[in-house]
């Protein structure tokens, strides 16, 4: 079972971005995503598709539908640039991983 | 407030062995699965084994079946993974993770292991 993601995103300051993560039967799935900095351990931003964990800015939203989860961040800000990974849970497989999509603001 | 401190990282030979341990606090241990993942250099993340809150069951990633071993010691509030046979290609940052309805919440900031001769 593979995830696949655009290797990069460019947003501007402000503007919204929007990250896709395509998999067979994604939307049967619960899609999770975490954001990761340089250097830094992966953080949990949304879980069972659409939640956000404590501490997660509201401008982080999901949602997951047919073969595709999106990420997206809403007034994107400088501090969001990183990497971020879907994730997803299949029995064939248990834990799979997005190939991940560096997010630049301009 | 949770943390998860990994250690046991370094440099390995070929065929050789290693043995992370992820020290838990700020949570019920045993209360949660727990899991390693691993990030190659300048790669993503794959998981690589799971285990029961009581160690009742394991699960593992195909590349690593028979050469890896997770154990974990809920009196310590420990988590372990013993690498054996290693590969070039086991060459990675080790994360331990609580591993909670199919997503890891936590992270720990991961322990470096490189195979190389």
């Amino acid at each position: 079972y593979e995830l696949t993601q655009p290797p990069s995103v460019s947003v501007s300051p402000g503007q919204t971005a929007s990250i896709t993560c395509s998999g067979d039967k994604l939307g049967g799935k619960h899609a999770c995503w975490y954001q990761q900095k340089p250097g830094q351990s992966p953080v949990l931003v949304i879980y069972q598709d659409n939640k956000r964990p404590s501490g997660i800015p509201e401008r982080f939203s999901g949602s997951n539908s047919g073969n595709t989860a999106t990420l997206t961040i809403s007034g994107t800000q400088a501090m969001d640039e990183a990497v971020y990974y879907c994730q997803a849970w299949d029995s064939s497989i248990a834990y799979v991983f997005g190939t991940g999509t560096t997010i630049t603001v301009l | 407030e949770v943390q998860l401190v990994e250690s046991g990282g370094g440099l390995v030979q070929p065929g050789g062995s290693l043995r992370l341990s992820c020290a838990a606090s700020g949570f019920t241990f045993s209360s949660y699965w727990m899991s390693w993942v691993r990030q190659a250099p300048g790669q993503g993340l794959e998981w690589v084994a799971n285990i029961k809150q009581d160690g009742s069951e394991k699960y593992y990633v195909d590349s690593v079946k028979g050469r890896f071993t997770i154990s974990r010691d809920n009196a310590k509030n420990s988590l372990y993974l013993q690498m054996n046979s290693l590969r070039a290609e086991d060459t990675a940052v080790y994360y331990c993770a609580s591993d909670h309805d199919f997503r890891f919440d936590y992270w720990g900031q991961g322990t470096l292991v490189t195979v190389s001769s």
